[in-house]
């Protein structure tokens, strides 16, 4: 069964701390992005990656960082975290050859900024 | 610019009323693909059905069934004789053969029992 998998389904950090989250999906994709979700703004891209070690931003990257170490682990990262990245986070992954493969996501991490 | 609306914000239902969920987008591509994923409250996206831009066949999948107009940009979503289990936020995305997602900013479907 096709798995996407977030470290944390809750996360509750302090203003400046640095933040990891990890995806991590098994269905072998070179594809994986990091959204985050907002009411009223829909799913919004972070960073996207093709490869390992490849990274491309999406429309937000401001305050985030990502690494793609291994083919299966994508981390998002929030250098200084700020109350303005309190948001649901969502990691999905897709294979390639087909950049409109559908997306696979994992089931998002609430993370709340003090 | 890729584009894609979803004017319908929140949506109530009573169990068994047909509803439909609209998706307008934008897009200079020729070429592109729309999605339409599901959201319950677990928060885990489902993907429900792709097509894509040279397709504009309607599709139907039990009580679901999607309506592609070019025409009028438009791939909207109909549930039949809707259920409780519907309840959930519903996502129409876009992607020309490029780099990424766009998504529309959803619509939330309250089924009333």
């Amino acid at each position: 069964d096709v798995k996407v998998t977030q470290s944390s389904r809750y996360l509750v950090k302090r203003t400046g701390e640095k933040v990891f989250l990890e995806c991590v999906q098994d269905m072998d994709h070179e594809n994986m992005f990091w959204y985050r979700q907002d009411p009223g703004l829909g799913l919004r891209l972070i960073y996207f990656s093709y490869d390992v070690k490849m990274k491309e931003k999406g429309d937000i990257p401001e305050g985030y960082s990502v690494s793609r170490e291994k083919k299966e682990r994508f981390s998002l990262i929030l250098e200084s975290a700020s109350t303005n990245q309190t948001s649901m986070y969502l990691c999905a992954s897709s294979s390639t050859g087909a950049i409109y493969n559908e997306q696979f996501f994992g089931p998002g991490t609430r993370l709340t900024v003090l | 610019a890729q584009k894609v609306t979803q004017a319908q914000t929140e949506i109530s239902v009573v169990e068994k009323e047909d509803v439909t969920l609209d998706c307008v987008y934008e897009t200079r591509d020729t070429t592109y693909y729309l999605f339409w994923y599901k959201q319950p409250p677990s928060g885990e996206l489902v993907f429900l059905i792709r097509r894509n831009s040279f397709d504009e066949q309607n599709e139907i999948s039990g009580r679901y069934s999607w309506n592609f107009q070019k025409s009028t940009s438009s791939f909207n979503f109909t549930i039949t004789a809707s259920q409780v289990v519907d309840s959930a936020v519903y996502f129409c995305a876009l992607t020309p053969t490029g780099n990424q997602f766009y998504f529309g900013t959803g619509t939330s479907l309250t089924v009333i029992p």
